[in-house]
């Protein structure tokens, strides 16, 4: 079936440090790919998204791309900020009739100062 | 002009006790989710509904009965409340006939079962 990983936090990082969070997933067909960031006390909301492979996902300074020969789509940032401490979630949705959304199980992100 | 909207927001109620948690999006989505965040914020998704129509019935207690009026509303309704169904609760919702659309989500309504 299908299913998401990535990689367990917590992640702790000084301001300014580069980040990657890993997340790679297993799907029949072509899925849509999706992080999702959870700030303290919210709800879920979309970071970036794609939808195709090699599709680049881009917002707020997090990259995603979507790379299907390696069932890949890993965040990254290239300066950090304490604003960016969150839950990230990366998820998939099937292309098929159920139009199912899969998660991965969350990597909380702390930024020290 | 919310996209999706859940009350309460925050619910403290007695072991035993009957309580609902509402939910409502002004998106045009035809489809609805209810998810339970744990404490080590897993998400674990409960139901879904497309058009009224229950589609999504993941392994969750007799007591926990969702309730779809119209497409825009998903009403989640839990009996005899117990300490375990202390939680976060998702709704959220997307449109089924595209597989590029991304849910939105509500801000969570936090149950403390006492």
């Amino acid at each position: 079936g299908n299913s998401v990983t990535q990689m367990e936090g917590p992640v702790t990082l000084s301001e300014e440090a580069f980040l990657t969070i890993n997340c790679t997933y297993t799907a029949t067909g072509y899925p849509s790919l999706f992080w999702y960031v959870q700030y303290p006390g919210e709800g879920l909301q979309l970071l970036l998204k794609a939808t195709k492979a090699d599709d680049k996902g881009s917002n707020k300074g997090f990259e995603a791309t979507y790379r299907k020969e390696t069932t890949s789509f890993h965040l990254e940032k290239g300066s950090v900020q304490v604003s960016d401490s969150a839950v990230y979630f990366c998820a998939l949705i099937s292309a098929g009739n159920n139009r199912k959304l899969i998660w991965g199980l969350g990597t909380s992100l702390a930024v020290n100062p | 002009d919310t996209a999706v909207s859940q009350t309460p927001k925050y619910l403290v109620t007695q072991m035993g006790n009957d309580k609902s948690i509402k939910c409502e999006q002004n998106l045009g989505h035809d489809t609805m989710y209810w998810y339970k965040q744990d404490s080590k914020k897993f998400l674990k998704i409960m139901f879904s509904y497309n058009n009224k129509e229950l589609i999504i019935n993941e392994t969750v207690p007799n007591r926990f009965s969702p309730k779809s009026p119209d497409k825009a509303h998903l009403n989640l309704h839990i009996n005899s409340l117990e300490l375990g169904d202390s939680a976060v609760y998702f709704c959220a919702s997307t449109r089924r006939d595209r597989v590029d659309t991304e849910a939105f989500f509500g801000q969570g309504t936090r149950l403390t079962v006492v």
